[in-house]
């Protein structure tokens, strides 16, 4: 069954609004998340690593004013797409890691679809 | 910098008709090569880890190999329900912990 959760499935926004997206570890303490974007026909990109109690680390490029994460507890880590606009439609896929050796595979929350009109 | 590439792009294939899938890397020293499944408007599922040269894991009709610079993916006498995009990821040594670096992706259709 499925070991992270992520909520909502798909969200339609207007542009200059924001969004928030939550992604759950379930039945496990998850220090470490990480979040991922997915255009189509393109490879999952890391965006930035979540870390329970301090601040996010962020990938060369990703703007981390306009893509805020919390992540207060060591299940809940939430990325908020501040100021949305077009360009930021994309599959936004959250993971976790369930084992503690750090070569252990992540696994994944099933996306947001988020589209920008 | 850490590369996957991944071959073919898109693969079509009979019901029964077993091929493989191929995944190249480039890495500053191999952690852990991973390969995932997605179906369409889903988020990546776990199939399988390895960790060295020669290395090979099986879940029912998929088996994965390891070389030092390339994977496979086996696909023996697929179902139309193994269709789905096969994803390769690479995690390299002195990186970022759980840190995966992935390939585009091979897209599967196994026709009935």
């Amino acid at each position: 069954g499925a070991v992270v959760s992520q909520h909502p499935s798909r969200v339609i926004c207007k542009s200059g609004t924001s969004v928030k997206i939550e992604c759950r570890s379930l039945d496990f303490q998850a220090t470490t998340m990480f979040w991922y974007r997915q255009f189509p026909k393109q490879s999952l990109m890391l965006m930035a690593t979540s870390n329970e109690g301090s601040k996010a680390t962020y990938e060369q490029g990703v703007e981390k004013d306009k893509f805020l994460i919390n992540h207060a507890s060591l299940t809940l880590s939430t990325l908020t797409v501040t100021s949305a606009h077009p360009e930021d439609s994309s599959f936004y896929i959250c993971s976790a890691p369930r084992d503690r050796p750090h070569n252990s595979p992540l696994h994944f929350g099933n996306g947001t679809r988020l589209t920008v009109t | 910098e850490d590369q996957v590439t991944q071959s073919p792009e898109a693969l079509r294939l009979q019901e029964g008709e077993s091929s493989s899938l191929n995944c190249s890397y480039t890495v500053s020293g191999l952690r852990g090569l991973f390969w995932y499944r997605q179906d369409p408007g889903k988020g990546p599922e776990f199939l399988f880890t390895l960790y060295s040269a020669g290395e090979e894991k099986e879940k029912e009709r998929l088996k994965a190999t390891l070389t030092k610079k390339e994977s496979f993916l086996h696909i023996t006498a697929p179902k139309p329900e193994d269709s789905a995009t096969y994803l390769c990821a690479v995690q390299a040594r002195g990186g970022s912990n759980y840190k995966l670096t992935f390939g585009k992706g091979t897209l599967l259709t196994v026709n009935p």
